[in-house]
């Protein structure tokens, strides 16, 4: 099956220390996109990008950055993580066709402590 | 700028109850609106769009531009429903969703 998955799945780390997320997908997807879920706050775009060469801020970026390295990979990295990062962290993907909506496909998420 | 409200962090109910998830949204241009759901140890899923008018798994979403709501409903509430639900808003040319704060539906037996 084609699938979304992220690693690790959990992490714990500490203040000030440089992370990264992976994301990778199977689709055949050209849009992914990084989000943080928050208790009381729901998902919250971090950043996203159409295509190999297009990446694009979100709502919360600032403290994170991201790499597309191909189509099927989707990093985000937290320079020098913060404890206010900790966080579920989802990845997720979709088509881009059309003119209509495209559903984005998501992953199993990672749990991220920073202390 | 464009948000999407769910007043309600909790819904209890119970089994065979109907149920109404409240979602209410801003947005200056045309909507196009989703429901989103994530059961326990599940992966965050598409459960519905407006523009396809449809039933799933009994839910049904009506899109009122006057009152800008996207309410989910469904008559007969099951324990399976028990979940997280988000209610999202899709903008720049349908690609990049905003999401509500969510939901949490627990149906008790």
């Amino acid at each position: 099956d084609a699938d979304v998955t992220q690693t690790p799945r959990n992490r714990i780390t500490k203040t000030g220390k440089r992370i990264m997320l992976e994301c990778s997908q199977t689709k055949g997807h050209d849009r992914m996109y990084w989000y943080r879920q928050d208790p009381g706050l729901g998902l919250r775009l971090i950043y996203y990008s159409f295509d190999v060469k297009d990446i694009n801020k979100g709502e919360i970026s600032d403290g994170y950055s991201v790499s597309r390295q191909a189509q099927a990979k989707f990093s985000l990295s937290l320079e020098s993580a913060i404890p206010n990062q900790t966080a579920l962290y989802f990845c997720a993907t979709s088509e881009s066709t059309g003119a209509t909506y495209n559903e984005q496909f998501f992953g199993p998420g990672t749990r991220l402590t920073v202390l | 700028a464009q948000r999407v409200t769910q007043p309600e962090k909790l819904l209890s109910v119970f089994k065979g109850a109907p149920v109404e998830l409240k979602c209410n949204y801003s947005y200056s241009g045309s909507p196009e609106l989703f429901w989103y759901v994530q059961y326990s140890r599940q992966r965050l899923q598409l459960l519905l769009r407006h523009i396809s008018r449809e039933s799933i798994k009994g839910f049904t979403a009506d899109l009122n531009k006057g009152e800008t709501s996207f309410h989910l409903k469904k008559p007969f509430a099951q324990e399976e429903d028990s979940a997280m639900y988000y209610c999202a808003l899709s903008v720049l040319g349908f690609q990049k969703l905003v999401f509500g704060t969510g939901t949490r539906l627990l149906v008790s037996p």
